[in-house]
Order: structure tokens, then sequence, then C-alpha cells
């Protein structure tokens, strides 16, 4: 079946260094995927989109990767700040499908 | 510069009860969804809309059904409200069907059934 997955595991860093985060999708080719931000208690908001002939996005401190052989996004913040501490969610669409399917999405926390 | 609204921030329901929940979009989209979240599982895809009165199961639609009778407002239902349906529910709207742009998500509704 088609799966999109991220470490469920936190991720915590201090401010200043750089935050990795990896998601990895099985049994399916999309062309694009996107990241979001979700914060405690509200909805996810949009970050990124990276199409699958894209190997790089940039947006300011963000970064996302797209390895079509890994079948793997990588998502980095650079110069973390504790305003950065969130979850971020990976998603795209699966193969026959109309709606984006999420990963569990990885917790961030930035620590001064 | 709201663009989904869903009506209630939280809620509290008794078992058994007949639940709405109401997503307003004021982006002229075609497609949109309502999700379930619950810790260690993500997002899960209840139900979609691509159309005005046109609807589709997601992954988990057992005890909801929904409604579309406008192009900028979708409602959840719950037929008979049950504990196992606490949980955050979150609509979402996009331009295109497909992962191509983005989904605009509401804030969220708290729902916790008694």
């Amino acid at each position: 079946s088609q799966k999109i997955e991220q470490n469920s595991e936190a991720l915590n860093i201090q401010e200043g260094k750089t935050a990795t985060l990896t998601c990895n999708y099985t049994n399916y080719s999309p062309a694009y995927l996107q990241w979001y931000r979700q914060d405690p208690g509200r909805g996810p908001v949009f970050l990124l989109l990276i199409r699958e002939n894209e190997k790089e996005k940039r947006k300011e401190r963000l970064k996302v990767t797209f390895d079509t052989t890994l079948k793997q996004s990588l998502f980095h913040i650079t110069a973390s700040q504790p305003a950065d501490s969130a979850t971020y969610l990976c998603a795209s669409r699966g193969t026959g499908r109309r709606a984006l399917t999420f990963g569990s999405g990885t917790r961030l926390q930035v620590q001064p | 510069d709201v663009k989904v609204t869903q009506s209630s921030r939280y809620l509290v329901k008794r078992t058994g009860e007949k639940v709405f929940l109401e997503c307003v979009q004021d982006m002229d989209h075609e497609n949109m969804f309502w999700y379930r979240q619950d810790p260690g599982l993500g997002l899960r895809l209840i139900y979609f809309s691509y159309d005005v009165k046109m609807k589709e199961k997601g992954d988990i639609p057992e005890g909801y059904s929904v409604s579309r009778e406008k192009k900028e407002r979708f409602s959840l239902i719950l037929e008979s409200a049950s504990t196992n349906q606490t949980s955050m529910y979150l609509c979402a709207s996009t331009l295109t069907p497909g992962g191509g742009t983005e989904a605009f998500f509401g804030q969220g509704t708290r729902l916790t059934v008694v």
C-alpha cells in the first residue's frame, strides 16, 4: 500500500543549528511533495511545495529537497530559532487519489 | 485575511447526538476536505468534495456523512456521535484536486464526545 512516513520521534536541537527532517514515501511516485507547519491546537499552514523535477527549493531559511531515487524529501531549517518549534508535516497525493495524504509529522523543539 | 473558517473551536457532545461541523472558505475553491487528527495517527481523510453536491469517501468515512449545498460551505455530520469520534477535526480547501497547489486549513474543531 502507498505510504508516506516521517520520524515520529521529536527532534531537539540548539538555537542557531540546522534542523533536518525526513519524509519517506513507498509504493508510489508523487509528482509533488508539500511541507506544512502545525502549532499546537491549530490547523496546518503551508510552507513549501517541490515538484519531482526539482531537486531543491528554498524560501528564506527553509530548504526542501526531493530525491526520487531514495524516495525521500528532506526539510531543512537553517539558523533555527525557538519560534521554529512546531510539528512539521509532509504531504503528497497518492496515485489514483484526489486528496493529499499526510505523514504523521515530526515535532521540532529548538532550545534557546 | 481569514480564508477557511470552522464554526467552532471546541465542542462537547453526548454519545448518540447528531453533530454538525461547518466549514466555510472564501477563496472560491472547488475542492474541500475533512480530516481528523489523532496523536500518533496523523491526519486521516474522512470525506472530500470536488464540486457542489459531489462527494467522495476518504479513508475513514464510517460514522460520518457530508453535505455540500453551496460551493463555499462543506459540512461534516456525525450521525450518532460515539466516544471514539473524540478528535481534532480539520477542514481544508484547495484550488486543484491534486497535490500541485497548497491546502488551506481551518483552525480546527476539538470535539469531545462524552
